[in-house]
């Protein structure tokens, strides 16, 4: 079975530009997660989702950050307009309601904000 | 003070050493607990439940101990693919998150 599938895996780009990072879940997998980890700030929740519908937000570091999720199947993370501080690794990670606290994340996507 | 501790380390040891990691938490309603390992450049991934009894998986034993809020892993017979990043983490049920900890550098020399 594929994993947590995640794209770009690199992304580089310029102060003020627009960037969404993509996530495919586990199939079957009820939630997904959304995550950035920094040297200064570790592994920190943006978000996750239900069944598709955002539960809890209260990471997301401001109106600069959204993320939605129109199917079972995909997520997306939109940052606009990226500033430096958003330079990052973001990982999606999902699990299935049976083992909520077990969590399978994608490889993600390193992010650099010029 | 940061929901869960962990000493950054990093913690440098011969192969065939055994090596310990603590780390504690300060919410008392965590109800799950887990070490995630992550390799450099790589994401986390589950490396093992901790239970109140203490458990093992091979040549890895946790224990959770809930008065101290205090968790513990011990690494015995150290390889060289043990380097890894240990994570400490904790569920809440409210609210279904996973909170971790910074993590605890491990290198494994020959």
């Amino acid at each position: 079975d594929a994993g947590v599938i995640q794209s770009p895996r690199h992304e580089v780009t310029e102060m003020g530009q627009e960037v969404t990072l993509r996530c495919k879940p586990i199939s079957g997998h009820d939630y997904l997660f959304w995550y950035r980890q920094t040297m200064m700030r570790g592994l920190e929740l943006l978000i996750y989702f239900n069944n598709n519908v955002p539960i809890d937000d209260s990471g997301m570091p401001e109106d600069r950050f959204s993320a939605k999720m129109p199917n079972a199947s995909f997520s997306t993370l939109k940052i606009q307009p990226s500033e430096p501080r958003d330079s990052a690794v973001y990982f999606c990670a999902s699990s299935n309601r049976d083992r909520q606290e077990t969590q399978y994340f994608g490889p993600g996507t390193r992010l650099l904000v010029l | 003070r940061k929901e869960v501790e962990q000493d950054p380390g990093p913690f440098n040891v011969p192969e065939g050493a055994t090596v310990a990691f603590n780390c504690t938490y300060s919410n008392s309603a965590s109800q799950s607990f887990f070490w995630y390992r992550q390799d450099c450049r790589k994401e986390p991934k589950l490396l093992m439940s901790v239970y109140s009894s203490g458990n093992e998986d091979g040549r890895f034993t946790a224990q959770l101990n809930r008065a101290s809020q205090y968790i513990s892993l011990l690494i015995r017979d150290s390889k060289l693919s043990d380097s890894a990043t240990y994570l400490c983490v904790v569920h809440r049920e409210y609210g279904n998150k996973l909170v971790f900890g910074a993590g605890t550098i491990l290198r494994v020399k020959s």
